[in-house]
Formats: structure tokens, sequence, C-alpha cells
């Protein structure tokens, strides 16, 4: 079970620069969520995928951030021109969903930490 | 603002000692899940309950769903220093098919 990975685990950048992240789910699940977390907080949803398809994001997510999935494999998170305030745990999490409903825990990555200077 | 109440937001127990950790929402869930995280790492997932009144346990873990779907409980017995960590609960509203809601958290602390 090679569970879900996330690459890089930290990195550091500084203000006003592009960075993207990977994530490479659980093989055989369909769904690919991302979330942020900062200290002393739950998950905080960005967005989703089923398949290739990204059917939701977040209403609070600025337009400099922008995730892809292109072959319902493995998933980008990109945050261009960064700022202070998007310092956090980027999680990525995968789940296997039959019709609509959710049916099968998440499966988180261990995140990528993001430090902006 | 969290959507899941969780409490306590922390929790110093003596190794041995049994503690309770709840989960509250004002919406009837579909299901509901609780994590365990270590700081700076991802959520490893504990358990899930999905019916009214349903109870799991896992070694020296058990967590139940009440009957109205509403609130959960997780209780661990006989704490060991490996219980430390920050416990999550998320939840999937009935109104919602896709997107968890989170509670902040329950740093949990054992002291020897």
């Amino acid at each position: 079970d090679t569970g879900v990975s996330q690459d890089p685990r930290h990195k550091i950048t500084k203000r006003g620069q592009n960075v993207t992240f990977r994530c490479d789910p659980i093989s055989e699940h369909n769904r690919l969520y991302w979330y942020r977390q900062t200290l002393g907080q739950g998950p905080e949803f960005l967005t989703y995928f089923q398949n290739e398809a990204q059917l939701e994001k977040s209403r609070l997510l600025s337009d400099r951030f922008s995730a892809e999935r292109p072959k319902g494999s493995f998933s980008t998170l990109e945050i261009q021109r960064t700022e202070q305030g998007d310092s956090a745990m980027y999680l990525c999490a995968s789940s296997l969903a039959r019709g609509g409903r959710v049916s099968s825990p998440l499966h988180f990555g261990n995140g990528t930490r993001l430090t902006v200077t | 603002s969290q959507e899941l109440e969780q409490s306590p937001q922390s929790l110093i127990v003596q190794e041995g000692k049994n503690l309770t950790i709840n989960c509250t929402s004002s919406k009837t869930l579909y299901g509901l899940y609780w994590y365990k995280q270590k700081y700076g790492e991802g959520l490893i997932f504990l358990m899930m309950l999905q019916k009214g009144g349903e109870e799991k346990s896992h070694e020296k873990i058990t967590a139940k769903l009440d009957e109205k779907k509403q609130q959960s409980s997780l209780h661990i017995t006989a704490s060991q220093p490996s219980h430390a960590g920050i416990y999550l609960c998320g939840a999937t509203p009935l109104d919602s098919n896709y997107q968890l809601i989170w509670g902040a958290g329950t740093k949990l602390i054992i002291k020897p």
C-alpha cells in the first residue's frame, strides 16, 4: 500500500514567487481533494476532483490558486504570486466514491508545508 | 469558523487513565470520521461511523455516533504515550455529497 504521497514536504519561497505542489493519490481512488491547514485548525477545503474533472472549488479560494488533475491520476496545486498569508500546510487526500456520496474515508498524504517569507 | 465543535480543545491525561473527546454538529450528518494527526504530518484515519447509534472499537479506542447523528464521542481506555497527538473529527452533512466539514481538533498530551 503506497498511500497518498505529496511532494515536496517543505517549501520556502519569497513573496511574489510561484510554487507548485504535487500529489499522487492511491491508485484506485477516483476522488482527490486539496485542503489547507493552519496551526490549531481543522483542514480547510480548497478543491476536489472526480477523476480528471474539477467538480468544486472553494468560494474562498483566490484566483491565484489553480489545480489540475490532467489524466485522473496525480494532481498539481499551483499558487501564483505567493503572499505571506499563504503560509500553511497543504494536504492532499483521496477516496473512492460511488455515486454521489463519499463511500470510503479520505486517505491523506503527509502534506507540503509552505513558508512564504 | 469550524462547522463541527470539538471539546475539549486540549487535554492532559495521566498515562493509564481514560479520556473522552466530543464532536458536535448543528446539522444531521451522513457520516462521521475520526482522524489522528501528529505535528507536521498528515491525518491518519481511525474510524468511520454512518449509522445512528453505531459504535466501533479498535484496540483501546471506541467511537460512538448518537441516534440523531449529530454528536460523536471518542473514548480512549488506559491511555498510552502512543495515543498523544491531535484528534480531529470530520463529517459529511446530509446536504453535501462530497465535502467534509471539520472540527478544530483536540490536542491530547499523555503524562508519564
